[in-house]
């Protein structure tokens, strides 16, 4: 299995601040890279596809990007609702592996 | 526009199975991928299984393979997960995640259903 290491494992920022959030995984998988964003109580929801592609009505402020194994999700300014947990995912190979998670936490 | 809606949360006695439902509605459900995620209280995200009816032959993590079978019904446009075996660990909510054409992603999840093992 393809094991993604996310790091770290919460942070706490406040409103206005650019935060980043790492990934990385224990093989090549091109940029088979997914992020999700997942609040108290809801199921998760997919932000960026394909390690760079924001989907469809995903704030600007969200952006990802892909450096050989590593991957990084930037938050330019955080806003009060961008306070929630936060999952990488990868989708080279079954079994399609998760990371941990981030918590995002309010300073 | 596709949407998700699972079964209600169930009660198992160890070494039981349950079998969860996850109706689409909206779009042309053998078009696209179905998985199932589990998430135990406090934890993160492990994908189980999926399925793209249209392909039929099921793809499952090699955690589960004796344990899970998902079938997909065309005719009710209804995905089903089936857990056997059931160990108090196994306690978790249980997410049907619809992807594009493959499992490329996950993008649209029904609510969870909560299954507890415990005796």
């Amino acid at each position: 299995d393809i094991q993604m290491t996310q790091s770290p494992s919460s942070l706490s920022a406040s409103v206005g601040d650019r935060v980043t959030i790492t990934c990385r995984a224990s093989q090549s998988i091109s940029t088979y890279l997914n992020w999700y964003q997942q609040k108290p109580g809801k199921a998760p929801q997919l932000l960026i596809n394909a390690a760079s592609i924001l989907r469809s009505g995903v704030p600007s402020r969200f952006r990802g990007s892909a450096s050989g194994t590593d991957f990084t999700l930037t938050i330019s300014s955080l806003q009060p609702e961008d306070f929630a947990t936060y999952f990488c995912q990868q989708s080279f190979s079954s079994p399609y592996t998760f990371g941990h998670g981030t918590k995002l936490e309010l300073k | 526009q596709v949407q998700l809606v699972q079964s209600g949360a169930e009660v198992r006695r160890p070494g039981s199975s349950v079998k969860v439902s996850c109706k689409a509605s909206g779009g042309i459900f053998k078009s696209y991928a179905f998985s199932w995620v589990r998430q135990a209280p406090g934890q993160g995200l492990e994908w189980m299984a999926g399925i793209i009816p249209v392909f039929g032959p099921p793809t499952y993590a090699p955690k589960f393979q004796d344990r899970v079978t998902i079938t997909a019904d065309e005719s009710t446009t209804t995905a089903y997960l089936e857990l056997s075996g059931l160990r108090p660990e196994d306690t978790a909510l249980y997410y049907c995640a619809k992807g594009g054409p493959d499992y490329s992603f996950f993008d649209l999840w029904g609510q969870g259903t909560v299954v507890t093992v415990s005796s």
